[in-house]
């Protein structure tokens, strides 16, 4: 089992539609939980935490579920700005590092 | 406040060369880790440096070395250039091992 796993997509969908992505993690030890957005060529940045209660922002919600290992990020009434690949990262792994899925790309059309 | 930077942003190299990136820190913070990530993939995991020492490391080979310096900036170096190192290498740094990564633009390598 991959350390942490995302669906690939890509995901296609129009203005204004509302998207949601899973991650799976393996180390079931993890504390730290996040989605990074990363635009094409560019450097990964952080877009949210991931807590334990769930949490928001805006039109992004992020939801941890410890039982099952997963987390998952929701994303309402998508924005063409909103496409990109987004990222799953877990840790710490081993004690101390990050561990990153391999993407999800999200692409909005008009 | 600068936020993580790097050099250079990119380069190119040939097979069996040896290459040195470097990374300064965002102001505040004292770890610095290091990720591999090639085209269509996400960020692999090559090393952290913490203290000026290296504290966690990756699947990589020794080819693979780094060093932190006492103002906490990094250098990552790659010695026998392989083909397959072509990627962009992106340096991160945190102020512990629980809070987010904080990226610089990253490096994109050339191996030909």
């Amino acid at each position: 089992r991959k350390e942490v796993e995302q669906d690939p997509g890509p995901f296609n969908v129009p203005e204004g539609a509302t998207v949601a992505f899973n991650c799976t993690y393996s180390n079931s030890a993890s504390q730290s939980f996040f989605w990074y957005r990363q635009d094409c060529r560019k450097e990964p940045k952080l877009l949210m935490s991931v807590y334990s209660s769930g949490n928001e922002d805006g039109r992004f919600t992020a939801q941890l579920n410890r039982a099952s290992q997963y987390i998952s990020l929701l994303i309402r009434d998508s924005k063409l700005s909103d496409s990109a690949t987004y990222l799953c990262v877990v840790g710490p792994y081993n004690n101390n590092d990050m561990r990153f899925g391999a993407g999800t790309r999200l692409t909005v059309k008009p | 406040d600068a936020g993580v930077t790097q050099s250079p942003t990119h380069l190119i190299k040939t097979r069996g060369q040896q290459v040195t990136l470097r990374c300064s820190p965002k102001s505040g913070h004292d770890t610095v880790s290091w990720y591999q990530q090639a085209l269509g993939q996400g960020p692999q995991f090559i090393f952290q440096y913490y203290e000026e020492e290296e504290r966690q490391r990756g699947n990589f080979p020794d080819r693979f070395s780094g060093h932190q310096f006492p103002n906490y900036s990094s250098e990552l170096n790659v010695n026998a250039l392989l083909l397959g190192d072509s990627a962009l290498y992106l340096c991160a740094s945190s102020w512990d091992t629980n809070s987010p990564l904080h990226f610089g633009n990253g490096t994109r390598l050339t191996v030909t």
